[in-house]
């Protein structure tokens, strides 16, 4: 299941289901966006990024939706593994802009 | 290739002390950026160099300041550290234009007692 609460919203789902991290964006001018993978005591990874003129892009197992009606992002990993556990955050960047703007992110746990 | 390196991986240091924080980026890449991730918290955005000039700055006292040198490789200097500068320094790089993607380093986790 999902909450939201003091610490980073948490995902927990079993080994082998599909994940989905929701993100919901704040400028309707941002036409890039980016998902990042953190692990414990690491710097955050590049995942999978999208630009505005399209609404889907498909990775290795991974999968971005983007909604601008709505601006709101998700992230899918297929068949989720235990190795997938971490956090993941979106970001993003106004045309023109060179600093992106970072999400909180969401805390996915994978159970064996 | 090799992605972007931060050295050191853990600096401990006292309260007025100062630090100094070192990045380089990937091979290509002229702009770095440095970030702050305090404990449970997002990335606050710090310092931006690219071609040896400062380019942006965040909501930071002065005491955060930093340089890129020739290599492009950077610095992030804190001085008279304050227990709250404790955090994992994140330092990213991209090529130096708009809405490219930064790769980051694997930090260096600021302890400050």
């Amino acid at each position: 299941g999902e909450s939201v609460g003091l610490h980073l919203p948490t995902l927990s789902v079993q080994e082998g289901d599909n994940s989905i991290i929701n993100c919901a964006y704040s400028n309707s001018a941002s036409d890039y966006f980016i998902w990042y993978k953190q692990e414990s005591g690491k710097g955050p990874q590049f995942i999978i990024d999208i630009r505005s003129n399209m609404d889907k892009r498909q990775g290795q197992r991974v999968t971005v939706l983007l909604n601008k009606t709505v601006k709101h992002l998700s992230l899918q990993i297929a068949a989720t593994q235990p190795g997938d556990s971490a956090v993941y955050f979106c970001a993003e960047n106004k045309g023109g802009s060179y600093i992106p703007t970072f999400g909180r992110g969401t805390s996915l746990i994978v159970h064996p | 290739e090799a992605g972007v390196t931060q050295s050191p991986t853990h600096l401990i240091k006292t309260r007025g002390q100062q630090a100094t924080l070192r990045c380089s980026p990937i091979s290509g890449h002229t702009s770095v950026y440095w970030y702050q991730q305090a404990l449970g918290l997002g990335l606050q955005f710090l310092l931006w160099y690219d071609e040896g000039e400062e380019r942006n700055r965040g909501n930071f006292p002065p005491r955060f300041s930093g340089r890129q040198f020739p290599n492009y490789s950077s610095e992030l200097n804190v001085n008279a550290l304050e227990l709250e500068d404790s955090a994992l320094y994140l330092c990213a790089s991209s090529f130096g234009t708009s809405g490219e993607t930064q790769y980051f380093g694997p930090g260096t986790r600021l302890l400050v007692l």
